[in-house]
Order: C-alpha cells, then structure tokens, then sequence
C-alpha cells in the first residue's frame, strides 16, 4: 500500500478551481511533487519543492503543505488540464521515494 | 533539448530475465541521480529504484517489490543508465520509464516515453 493517499478521482467545472489534496506522514518533512499524467503520456513535472512550476508550467497551477498534507490547486480550470495527478515525496526513512496512489480529475 | 530514449523492453517469460535500457541527451547526464519508474496496465505510478551521481556515490536505492531481484547501473561516458530484471514475475508487467532525478529539486524533472515489459508465459 502506497505511503502517500490522494483521492482517487475529482471533478471540477470548466474555469473553477479545484484542489487535489495528497496525505502522509513524510510530508511532515518533505515536500510533494507533482506530476500530470495524460492517457497515453509519460509524466510531466508541474509543481516542486514548495510552490515552484518548471518552465512552461501556467501560473493557474500552484502547490501548498500543511502538516501531512500537500495540495495543488489549479485556478480556473481548463479542459486541457484533465488528466491524472500523482503525487510523489521521500518516505519516512528519506532515502526512498513513493507515489501517491493518482487523482484523476474530470472538467465537466 | 532533453531526451530521454528506453528500450529494450518486450516480452518475457516469468523467471527470466530482461535488461532495458536508457540513453540520455541533452543534459550533462553524469550530474544526475537517474531513475526508473513503472506503471502497470490501468494502475498508477511505482518508483522502482534510482542510482545517484558519482558524485554522491554512484549508490543504489530500491523499492521492496524489486529488491534483490533488479539492479541499476548507469555508464556516464555513454550517458545511459540500465535496469536488469531478474527473476520476472507476471507482476512485473509494465510500461517502464526512466526519470531524471534533480535533488535540488526533490523531484522527477523529465520523464522518457516509457518501454513496455510484459511477463507472461
């Protein structure tokens, strides 16, 4: 079972916002990183470290922690933005990393 | 531009074994832990295991489900990292993908497209 838990699916309507929570204890001391998964696509980095977008990321999509839980947020959601997020950290012992189990996020 | 190319994956037999590879461009490839991550068919993400710089070692991680069975290794003068597979299982059934790992960062900057192992008899 994976160390980090996200909700497995998530709906949002066109240009709202929505936040996509991941939980664990190891976010207690590390931060998430965040990956969107389109269907058949490798990942993409979209958010690291505690609120940093690669290059070529837009700015609607922002990342936050709070105890053991790390959130990205995306404002003002596009059509273009369903997909698959995971999440990923170090665990507890820091020296392996872990996935979250995957939000899917539907734009209705 | 970052590449990052896999290959060698396919099919094979449970308990044999396989070698897949990725070669990389674009980057000073020696600089970088480099990792490799799987994604069974309809699943979600697994990290598999990474190997860090020379300068941190060279050393290797794994996640439980492959330890003592896989192994990574990386030759920095071709710029290319490899995952061996021994001892198949049919659950080792995936698309794997290779990710370089920025530890300024704490993440998977860039992924390859991903090679397709399936373990079936």
């Amino acid at each position: 079972s994976s160390e980090l838990t996200q909700d497995p699916a998530v709906s949002v309507a066109l240009g709202q916002t929505v936040r996509i929570t991941c939980q664990g204890d190891s976010l207690r001391t590390y931060y998430a990183s965040w990956y969107q998964q389109k269907p058949g696509q490798a990942p993409v980095l979209v958010i690291y470290g505690k609120n940093n977008r690669p290059s070529g990321i837009p700015d609607r999509f922002s990342g936050s922690s709070s105890g053991n839980t790390a959130s990205l947020t995306i404002t003002g959601a596009q059509a273009k933005d369903e997909a698959d997020y995971y999440c990923n950290s170090r665990d507890s012992s820091g020296n392996h990393l872990v996935f979250g189990g995957g939000t899917k996020l539907t734009v209705l | 531009e970052v590449q990052l190319v896999e290959s060698g994956g396919g099919l094979v037999q449970p308990g044999r074994s396989l070698r897949v590879s990725c070669t990389a461009s674009g980057f000073t490839f020696g600089d970088y832990a480099m990792s490799w991550v799987r994604q069974a068919p309809g699943k979600g993400l697994e990290w598999v295991g990474f190997i860090r710089s020379k300068a941190f070692g060279g050393t290797t991680e794994y996640a439980a489900s492959v330890k003592g069975r896989f192994t990574i290794s990386r030759d920095d003068s071709k710029s290319i990292a490899y995952l061996q597979m021994n001892s198949l299982k049919t659950e080792d059934t995936a698309v794997y993908y290779c990710a370089y790992y920025d530890s300024r960062k704490d993440a998977f900057d860039f992924w390859g497209q991903g090679t397709m192992v399936t373990v079936s008899s």
